[in-house]
């Protein structure tokens, strides 16, 4: 069965901290992965990964996907209180399917 | 680029009426759209993939005749919650796969449906 398993389920940082987040995947014909960041509605998309190796930034937030250990990280820098929020890792499988992850919560406090 | 609408944010419906979301790609073509159902601190599931021109294909479990779905053109596709009862009640999402990136999939900003 494929699956999708984020970790830490969530995390409580301070303003500033810079924190990784994990995204492990098993799936057949892996294609790509994907982080979305859901706030309080719904979530909007942050990255789309597909190769190994290649770093994708934006801003302060950047990912990378290492396809040997069948994984990806979600790096966030400087944190500020608007980071705040729940990132989903999510990869799709069979045609246009999306297998999401639970979810990381994170709360930057002030 | 690469919005999508979601129509109307929020309803509150009596119990055995039908409410009708909206979901349209705003700036692109989506021949394939998805409907998921967000419960309280859970994760997306899954109900349904819209395909333009062609039958919804549903998820196990989640019922065609309760949840109709219409996929009228290439930016619209519609979700019918038929004879509501408080058990439907829940954020709906909507999501459309860009024609021209196969695999990523723009999420709007969903749909809080109440039903009492």
């Amino acid at each position: 069965e494929d699956k999708v398993v984020q970790s830490p389920l969530s995390l409580v940082v301070h303003e500033g901290d810079t924190v990784t987040l994990n995204c492990s995947y098993e799936v057949t014909n892996f294609r790509s992965l994907l982080w979305y960041k859901q706030e309080k509605k719904a979530p909007t998309f942050l990255f789309m990964l597909t190769s190994s190796g290649i770093e994708k930034k934006s801003g302060r937030l950047s990912s990378i996907l290492d396809k040997k250990e069948l994984s990806s990280i979600l790096n966030i820098t400087a944190t500020q209180t608007g980071d705040s929020a729940i990132y989903l890792c999510a990869v799709p499988y069979r045609r246009y399917k999306l297998t999401f992850g639970k979810g990381t919560l994170l709360t930057v406090n002030p | 680029g690469a919005v999508v609408s979601q129509h109307p944010s929020r309803v509150i419906c009596k119990s055995g009426t039908s409410v009708k979301i909206e979901c349209r790609s705003l700036d692109f073509q989506a021949t394939t759209m998805f409907w998921y159902r967000q419960f309280p601190k859970q994760s997306l599931m899954l109900m349904a993939t819209s395909n333009e021109g062609s039958k919804a294909t549903y998820e196990q479990g989640v019922e065609k005749d309760k949840f109709l779905i219409n996929h009228a053109s290439l930016t619209l596709s519609t979700l019918t919650v038929t004879s509501a009862h408080p058990e439907d009640s829940s954020f709906y999402i909507c999501s459309a796969e860009d024609d021209s990136y196969t695999d990523t999939q723009y999420f709007g900003p969903g749909t809080r449906l109440t039903v009492l």
